[in-house]
């Protein structure tokens, strides 16, 4: 049983374009997050959300970036302008009950930036 | 700021056999996890094991186990009777306990390959 499931699982986009990758838990939880793995890298912290808000952003998470939770389940991450260097795959994940847990992970979101 | 370190890209072991993997990390903070996390083919990031730092004891998951060296800050993922199944890429991962919501900070990864 997936903890969180994220849609689309593949985006394809023209550089330039803005793109919304979108995350939906499972059951209701106070903390998520964004992380990032290039091809054949590790994975990087982008953003966590908390209550609605944004509790912590990394260096990466510049202003090309945004996330929301528009209809207060589902989460976005937006990025407005994409870059080639963008192609990545996007994770969402949520914590356990205490916020200080294990993090559990959606399948991803592989974007292809032409 | 926390590192976490993985000096082995790539390691290879035959079926039923043991294999361990390395990883260390650097933080000055006292109360953290530490987890194992297998990405197959398909980059679903899977949950293998995870230790809190407060417990000396190694956890524990069935054919997964760790040897957890606080004081040398060192976290180690031993694999035991190997199965194909286990071919994956594993990322080791830390995350402090002091504060609520932050962040993972993971290793590069090993690629682990599992032969016939």
């Amino acid at each position: 049983e997936p903890e969180v499931t994220q849609t689309p699982s593949h985006q394809v986009t023209q550089m330039g374009q803005e793109v919304i990758l979108r995350c939906v838990p499972i059951s209701n939880h106070l903390y998520f997050y964004w992380y990032r793995q290039i091809l054949g890298q590790k994975v990087e912290f982008l953003v966590s959300f908390y209550n609605n808000e944004i509790s912590e952003k990394s260096e990466i998470f510049d202003d090309q970036f945004s996330v929301e939770r528009p209809d207060g389940s589902n989460f976005t991450l937006k990025i407005r302008s994409t870059k080639l260097e963008d192609s990545a795959m996007y994770f969402c994940a949520r914590d356990g009950p205490r916020g200080t847990d294990t993090q559990y992970f959606g399948p991803g979101t592989r974007l292809t930036v032409l | 700021a926390q590192t976490v370190t993985q000096s082995q890209p790539e390691m290879s072991v035959q079926e039923a056999e043991t294999v361990t993997l390395s990883c260390t990390y650097d933080t000055s903070e006292s109360d953290y996890y530490l987890f194992w996390y297998k990405q197959p083919p398909s980059r679903q990031m899977i949950l293998v094991i995870r230790q809190e730092a407060y417990k000396q004891q190694n956890a524990t998951e069935n054919r997964f186990s760790v040897n957890f060296q606080k004081a040398a800050k060192s976290f180690s993922l031993k694999i035991s009777d190997s199965q194909l199944g286990d071919a994956a890429m594993y990322f080791c991962a830390y995350r402090s306990e002091e504060t609520s919501g932050s962040r993972l900070t993971f290793g590069e990864g090993t690629q682990l390959t599992v032969n016939p």
